[in-house]
């Protein structure tokens, strides 16, 4: 599996647009790139999955450049409600699907 | 239903105890998951179940016991647990094998071993 390397922490305000960037070099062909919310005693949360090029959906977008070695999650607008973590997961689902988690990204956003 | 239940929500037990945590699905996945996460960590994988069969066991210590007896429902069984053992205990599901599978969690189970 592709070892994944996040910021450990971030600050934002509300308002502002916030880019979480994960890098994972060793990605694979088959690999899909996939992040994760988690809020303090919850269980994670899907939020965006790509393969290249970018992925949008109603609370996220993901960016993800040619070469597949890096790939940023861009939350617009942030508010109080998005201060988690945010977790960047690299593999496929073949032969016995993982899910192994890098350390995280956590994410504070200030009134 | 895009759910995964997962009871009790709060255990505490002795170090001679036996205890089970279960976790409950209805979305048809065929892959079930169990992961442990302690203060401030990200979730460690423990175990994999596809199609009902343990595809994947991380290592983890015989005290830890999964057990998966139909498509929706998978319990972990405790016993001779250690204090460094309390953490939360999360569990997942997902359609199953394909190459962009999403997981569903549970809220987890906080166990405290005393």
């Amino acid at each position: 599996l592709a070892k994944t390397t996040q910021p450990i922490s971030m600050d934002s305000y509300e308002g502002q647009e916030v880019n979480i960037t994960c890098s994972h070099n060793n990605i694979a062909t088959n690999d899909y790139i996939t992040w994760y919310q988690q809020f303090p005693s919850q269980g994670p949360r899907f939020i965006i999955q790509g393969y290249k090029t970018k992925v949008t959906n109603e609370v996220a977008s993901l960016f993800i450049p040619a070469d597949r070695k890096s790939s940023t999650l861009s939350l617009p607008r942030v508010s109080l409600s998005d201060t988690a973590v945010y977790y960047c997961l690299v593999g496929a689902g073949g032969g016995g699907f993982k899910t192994i988690f890098g350390a995280g990204t956590r994410l504070f956003v200030k009134a | 239903d895009t759910e995964v239940t997962q009871t009790p929500k709060h255990l505490v037990m002795g170090m001679t105890n036996k205890k089970s945590l279960k976790c409950e699905q209805h979305m048809g996945h065929r892959a079930m998951y169990w992961y442990k996460q302690k203060a401030k960590k990200p979730p460690e994988l423990m175990f994999v179940y596809s199609y009902e069969k343990l595809s994947i066991n991380e290592s983890v210590p015989s005290r830890f016991s999964p057990e998966c007896p139909n498509s929706s429902l998978l319990n972990l069984h405790l016993h001779a647990l250690q204090p460094e053992d309390s953490a939360l205990y999360l569990c997942a599901s997902s359609r199953g094998q394909g190459l962009n599978t999403e997981a569903f969690f549970g809220q987890g189970t906080r166990l405290t071993v005393v």
